[in-house]
């Protein structure tokens, strides 16, 4: 166990939907990280938050968005959904957010009909 | 170009051996690193092991080392004494720390270790 946590573990949704992602780094993390993973695509980096700030942007379409609360977790939302979104989402966190170890949560499973 | 390369898609090798795979990235970046990750068939994302580009020394964590040749843009993965555990997808990717901290994956390789 990572220590990283993420809600729900799977979800099936509809095109047009919205849903939203919710991940809790390990206590004492500063930085989480959102991941996409899917067959056509690959692994991809989306967004890097830092102590509520964001810190680095990856590919992340504009229908995506995320924010990190006070209380250090994150929330990625997605809306407008498409088939083509389908994927697991990982999240991960580390303390500060540069070289360090990153915790990587067990994914949320997305499926998109 | 492909800022991440993995040309393996798949290796074999005999437990209790060392096997290298491959990873060449791609940047004009003066400062980045270089990360290694395993994700066993149970799906969970582990980090192994990470090494930076000013990094004097390859970096090392147990049994994973990271061959780090500068020149040539190449950070392969060694596994020493290789475990059945080891069986897995592995992933190489690159972090630009100058121009916006975005990291970049390779289309990983599946390692399996045979008994």
């Amino acid at each position: 166990d990572s220590g990283v946590t993420q809600t729900p573990k799977h979800l099936i949704t509809a095109t047009g939907q919205r849903v939203t992602l919710r991940c809790s780094p390990r206590s004492g993390d500063l930085s989480v990280y959102w991941y996409q993973q899917s067959l056509d695509q690959g692994l991809q980096f989306l967004i890097q938050y830092y102590n509520g700030e964001e810190r680095a942007k990856g590919n992340i379409l504009e229908r995506f968005s995320a924010q990190q609360f006070p209380d250090l977790h994150s929330e990625l939302n997605l809306s407008s959904l498409e088939l083509g979104d389908s994927a697991l989402y990982f999240c991960a966190s580390s303390v500060e957010g540069g070289r360090e170890t990153q915790y990587f949560g067990p994914g949320t499973r997305l499926l998109v009909l | 170009a492909q800022k991440i390369t993995q040309t393996q898609p798949g290796m074999f090798v005999q437990e209790k051996e060392a096997v290298t795979l491959d990873c060449t990235y791609d940047t004009s970046d003066p400062s980045y690193g270089l990360f290694w990750y395993k994700q066993p068939s149970s799906g969970e994302m582990i980090f192994l092991i990470y090494q930076g580009s000013y990094d004097q020394q390859n970096a090392t964590e147990g049994r994973y080392s990271l061959n780090f040749q500068k020149a040539r843009k190449s950070a392969n993965l060694v596994i020493s004494a290789s475990q059945l555990g080891d069986s897995a997808m592995y992933f190489c990717a690159m972090r630009e720390e100058y121009t916006g901290n975005q990291f970049y994956f390779g289309t990983g390789t599946s390692l399996t270790v045979i008994p």
